[in-house]
């Protein structure tokens, strides 16, 4: 059982460059959350999905997109990056349960932005 | 917003039980308090979560206060793999909000 999978783990892109992050999850959970967490602080949410075809803004979604277009994935984008995007990505998931928020992580993107 | 706050650091003899403190002092009546813990550059893992009741699990026990203002997450013999930061956070609708943590650190 793979839980959460994020793709790819390392990267390092130029000032400008666009990219992909990949996360699946293969536990048939509805919620997907992508983080990012820079040096010393702790995880800022960036953009959630409650479902297949929906998405929300979390507290810092300045300079993503995502995309839910499969149940089991979460696209997160960077149509051009910036040396401020340099931090570690965290995906999670979790079950739509309302008793157990019990979010489960993937070993995170660690990205650099020169 | 509501927020939890949390030391920054604490430190625990291997083999002693580590308590660490959260202050959630506006969390709402039916928002329950989880704990999760990120080992080095790990993703976060989840440890215990309540609501009103003291809870207790094969990680780690948290002891919620009657008012509901603070908890305490105990892990009852400490190793050195449970060096780690620890999140006390609060649920807000269909997201959870992490804050900066306490850093444990186990000494031998």
């Amino acid at each position: 059982n793979a839980g959460v999978t994020q793709t790819p783990k390392f990267r390092v892109l130029k000032t400008g460059q666009s990219m992909t992050l990949l996360c699946a999850q293969d536990m048939n959970h509805e919620y997907m959350y992508w983080y990012r967490q820079d040096p010393g602080m702790g995880l800022r949410l960036i953009h959630y999905s409650v479902g297949e075809g929906t998405t929300a803004k979390g507290e810092v979604p300045d300079g993503y997109n995502v995309s839910r277009l499969k149940k089991q994935n979460f696209l997160l984008g960077l149509e051009s990056a910036a040396p401020s995007q340099t931090s570690v990505y965290f995906c999670a998931s979790r079950d739509s349960s309302a008793r157990k928020n019990i979010q489960y992580f993937g070993a995170g993107t660690r990205l650099s932005v020169l | 917003d509501a927020k939890t706050t949390q030391p920054t650091s604490m430190d625990c003899a291997e083999g002693r039980a580590a308590n660490l403190p959260c202050n959630h002092s506006t969390i709402s009546g039916n928002e329950y308090v989880y704990w999760y813990r990120q080992i080095h550059s790990q993703g976060p893992q989840y440890i215990i979560h309540g609501l009103k009741n003291n809870e207790t699990n094969e990680m780690a026990s948290l002891i919620i206060t009657e008012d509901r203002k603070s908890s305490t997450l105990i892990l009852p013999h400490a190793t050195l793999r449970d060096t780690a930061v620890y999140y006390c956070i609060e649920r807000r609708a269909s997201k959870i909000i992490f804050g900066s943590g306490t850093r444990l650190s186990i000494r031998p």
